[in-house]
Formats: structure tokens, C-alpha cells, sequence
């Protein structure tokens, strides 16, 4: 069955950079476009950065672009987020979820992993 | 960027009533191929956000028939018949028609009387 499993969080300071990975199983990852999305401490969700399946086209939201970077490794089955210059307002639990295309609803998420940014 | 609005943020229901949660975009979520690009995710306490619905009103697998999603354009409405304890989670709509970025309402918080 289709698993994702998100790793890397951890305790930071501002200013700082953080790698988050993604294991995907159960499906032919290269076939499928892949989201970050974050939630912070108490609050709602908000879409981070979307890879599209043959990795032609990356997009992110303007609260991070400039800062994250996402990626992957077909080989390995992961994807990552890398994130520079992280910020308190960073702080949050983030997910990665699977998507067919552009317009294609999260059908499948992981279970998040925990990003503090705290001086 | 679309705008999306839930409402209520809040919403006390009882056991076997009714819920009914409003969601509208600043812009129509309606392509020229007839399908609404609006889709409904449900966060239980301590959990992922999972799929609900989709396309507006498609159940997402394994969803119960007590889910319905409908509306068009900029106005949707999810509907929750006879409400379960197990219901109590906050549900969001999201836009999936202008991307990026992809936006979510605020989302609406259910819970039990």
C-alpha cells in the first residue's frame, strides 16, 4: 500500500538549515507530482512547494521561495525539502502528500515531522 | 492568488444531527472541462489531514455516504449527515484549479455538544 514517511525535523536556530526527507512506498514515484505542506503550532494548513512527477516543474510558496529548495532521489524513492535561512515563523509540522498532476486532489500524505526554529 | 473562505470556523453539533460547512473562493474553481476544482480534507485530533472529497462532490475512498460535497464556481457547501462522535476533527477545502499556489480555507473545527 502506498506509505510516505517524513523525517528530519528537529530543533534549530534562525538563520539556520534543515533537509526534510520523504520515503515513499507502494507506488511508482517517478509517475507521481509530490507536495510539501506545513501546519503550524494551533494553525491551518499551508501548501509549501509542489514537485511536478518528471521533476519538470518546482513551485513554491512565496513565504519560502528564495529559502527551500525541493528535490528528490528516484532512486532511493525520496523527495526532499531542503530549507535555508529558517525562520521562527518556519515552525511547524510538515507533510509530504502524493498527487497525480497540477490540478489532482492529496490523496495520500505522510504523517509530518516536527520543525522548531527557536533562538 | 485565490482567496479561500470557510465559515463557520466553529461548529458545535449534536449526535445525529446535521453539520454544514460553506466554503468560497474569490474566483470560480469551475474549469471549461465542467469539473470544480475544490477539494475537502478532514484532520482528526492527532492525525494527518486526510482526503474527504474531491472535485467538489466526489467521496475519496472508504468515506462514508453521511459526506457529501456540493456546489460550483465560488460557492460549495460539505454537508455531514447524522454526526458521529468520531466526526469531531477540523475539515478544510482547498483549491486545486489556479496553481500556484495551492490555497486552503482556514478550516472549520467540529465538535460534539
Amino acid at each position: 500500500q502506498v506509505q510516505l514517511v517524513e523525517s528530519g525535523g528537529g530543533v534549530v536556530q534562525p538563520g539556520t538549515s534543515l533537509r526534510l526527507s520523504c520515503v515513499a512506498s507502494g507506488f511508482s514515484f517517478s509517475s507521481y507530482g509530490m507536495h510539501w505542506v506545513r501546519q503550524a503550532p494551533g494553525r491551518g494548513l499551508e501548501w509549501v512547494a509542489f514537485m511536478k512527477y518528471d521533476g519538470s516543474d518546482k513551485f513554491f510558496a512565496d513565504s519560502v521561495k528564495g529559502r527551500f529548495t525541493i528535490s528528490r532521489d528516484i532512486s532511493k524513492n525520496t523527495l526532499f525539502l531542503q530549507m535555508n535561512s529558517l525562520r521562527v515563523e518556519d515552525t511547524a509540522v510538515y507533510y509530504c502528500a502524493r498527487v497525480r498532476d497540477n490540478h489532482s486532489p492529496l490523496r495520500f500524505w505522510g504523517q509530518g515531522t516536527l520543525v522548531s526554529v527557536s533562538s | 492568488d485565490i482567496v479561500m473562505t470557510q465559515s463557520p470556523l466553529s461548529l458545535p453539533v449534536t449526535p445525529g444531527e446535521s453539520a454544514s460547512i460553506s466554503c468560497r473562493s474569490s474566483q470560480s474553481l469551475l474549469h471549461s472541462n465542467g469539473y470544480n476544482y475544490l477539494d475537502w480534507y478532514v484532520q482528526k485530533p492527532g492525525q494527518s489531514p486526510q482526503l474527504l472529497i474531491y472535485l467538489g462532490s466526489s467521496r475519496a475512498s472508504g468515506v462514508p455516504d453521511r459526506f457529501n460535497g456540493s456546489g460550483s464556481g465560488t460557492d460549495f457547501t460539505l454537508e455531514i449527515n447524522r454526526v458521529e462522535a468520531e466526526d469531531v476533527a477540523v475539515y478544510y477545502c482547498m483549491q486545486a484549479l489556479q496553481t500556484p499556489p495551492w490555497t486552503f480555507g482556514q478550516g472549520t473545527k467540529v465538535e460534539i455538544k
